[in-house]
């Protein structure tokens, strides 16, 4: 079924290792984001990307850096992780950011 | 930057009962606007949006929402809500490319 694809779906890191999460979406869709989800916190941005070959920070890259690999695969990268950084990661996908976003399953991830 | 404001971030109610969610935004450019429902452990997923025209949005599941511009406002409701509709509600404006969210109502229908 077209939409878009997460991986891992679980992770436990140590503090300080390092991680990619994957996410890749078939709908061909321009823009992707990430964003990360905490109780009472809402959905906060990460980065995202609005076309392929660029991307922008949001609300709280502090910690992450991400790369556009082509049109469909938008990874996030932590290159040392925190306990801060626990939370549930979602990718998303629009059609030129004009339209709704499709949402991914999610990456539960927790630092301990 | 546009934010949005959700308003009695938890909600318990019977089902039959009518729901209502307040969402408030500040955006100073062209409003489209989102209600997106996460059900326990799922994703989030569309339930409606408002981009112009009629103000009254017509969503899945029976939702709908209306966008009243005087007011910065874009309540969702549903008049009669069903044990299903338990989940977490996030209203959610979109500017410069990008979908600032809400903290989302957690809502709990008790049979």
């Amino acid at each position: 079924n077209a939409g878009v694809t997460q991986t891992p779906k679980f992770q436990v890191l140590k503090t300080g290792q390092s991680m990619t999460l994957q996410c890749a979406q078939d709908m061909n869709h321009n823009s992707m984001y990430w964003y990360r989800q905490d109780p009472g916190m809402g959905l906060r941005l990460i980065y995202y990307s609005a076309s392929e070959g660029t991307t922008d920070k949001g609300e709280v890259p502090n910690g992450y850096n991400v790369s556009r690999l082509n049109k469909r695969e938008f990874s996030l990268r932590l290159e040392s992780a925190a306990p801060s950084q626990t939370s549930v990661y979602f990718c998303a996908s629009s059609w030129q950011g004009l339209d709704g976003y499709t949402f991914g399953s999610g990456t539960r991830l927790t630092v301990v | 930057a546009q934010s949005v404001s959700q308003h009695n971030h938890h909600v318990i109610l019977s089902e039959a009962a009518s729901l209502e969610l307040g969402c408030n935004y500040s955006y100073g450019g062209t409003v489209n606007l989102f209600w997106y429902v996460q059900y326990p452990g799922q994703h989030l997923q569309l339930l409606l949006k408002y981009f112009s025209g009629d103000p009254l949005v017509k969503g899945i599941k029976g939702f709908e929402a209306e966008f009243i511009k005087s007011k910065f406002s874009f309540n969702l409701r549903k008049p009669s809500v069903q044990w299903s509709d338990t989940a977490e509600y996030f209203c959610a404006v979109k500017g410069n490319n990008r979908l600032a969210f809400g903290k989302g109502n957690q809502v709990v229908v008790i049979p």
